[in-house]
């Protein structure tokens, strides 16, 4: 069974500061999506993943993906109140099934 | 163009009832796929539809069924209802989950006691 660990579960930070959420599976990924989830809504797709070491940036947000495919971070620069959410990663393994990991809750205080 | 709906949003039910949840997918998506949310486990797959087919299916008792419609409309259905089956349903479309972008609906909060 493929699995997908994130980390930090919680983040709490300072409108301003810097953070960066972890994604890491012993399995390979042929591709590797993010998500963010706010209160009473679905999941919105932010990002897709595809080749080992690729970097992509979303305005303040930074996505890569490990060389081995394995792993993946998101890097938030200067964060505001309005990125407070769940962020999810996602991985398609080949199997044709999604697997998510449990998600890291993020809280950006004013 | 309208986004992926779900009805009802919240529902209450009691152990051993069943229980029918629907999704209308975006126009022109084919693809529906299933998942159940928990604080627990997380984001879990429960089963694809494509084209009126199961596609795929996920690791849950035969007491998680689902059905596609000549429409692309799905409802997704729960039999024999545990305490465990407490739980936040989200249903995506897309155009073909295999190669496109799902989009997820607000989900529906379902609630055993």
């Amino acid at each position: 069974t493929q699995l997908l660990e994130q980390s930090p579960q919680f983040l709490s930070i300072q409108e301003g500061e810097n953070l960066t959420v972890y994604c890491n599976s012993s399995s390979v990924f042929s591709s590797l999506q993010w998500y963010r989830q706010e209160p009473g809504e679905g999941p919105v797709l932010l990002v897709t993943v595809v080749t080992g070491g690729e970097v992509k940036k979303l305005k303040r947000l930074t996505f890569q993906f490990g060389d081995a495919r394995k792993d993946s971070s998101l890097h938030i620069t200067a964060a505001q109140p309005g990125d407070t959410g769940l962020y999810l990663c996602a991985g398609d393994g080949g199997s044709e099934k999604l697997v998510f990991g449990k998600g890291t809750k993020l809280t950006v205080n004013p | 163009k309208a986004g992926v709906t779900q009805t009802p949003r919240y529902l209450i039910k009691t152990r051993g009832q069943q229980v029918t949840l629907s999704c209308s997918p975006i126009s022109g998506h084919r693809s529906v796929s299933w998942y159940q949310q928990t604080p627990g486990q997380g984001l879990q797959f429960l089963f694809e539809y494509f084209s009126e087919t199961q596609r795929n299916k996920g690791n849950f008792p035969g007491r998680f069924s689902g059905r596609q419609f000549s429409n692309s409309r799905s409802e997704m259905n729960v039999s024999t209802l545990e305490l465990g089956d407490s739980a936040l349903y989200l249903c995506a479309s897309s155009r073909d989950r295999l190669t496109d972008t799902q989009y997820f609906g607000p989900g529906t909060r379902l609630t055993v006691l």
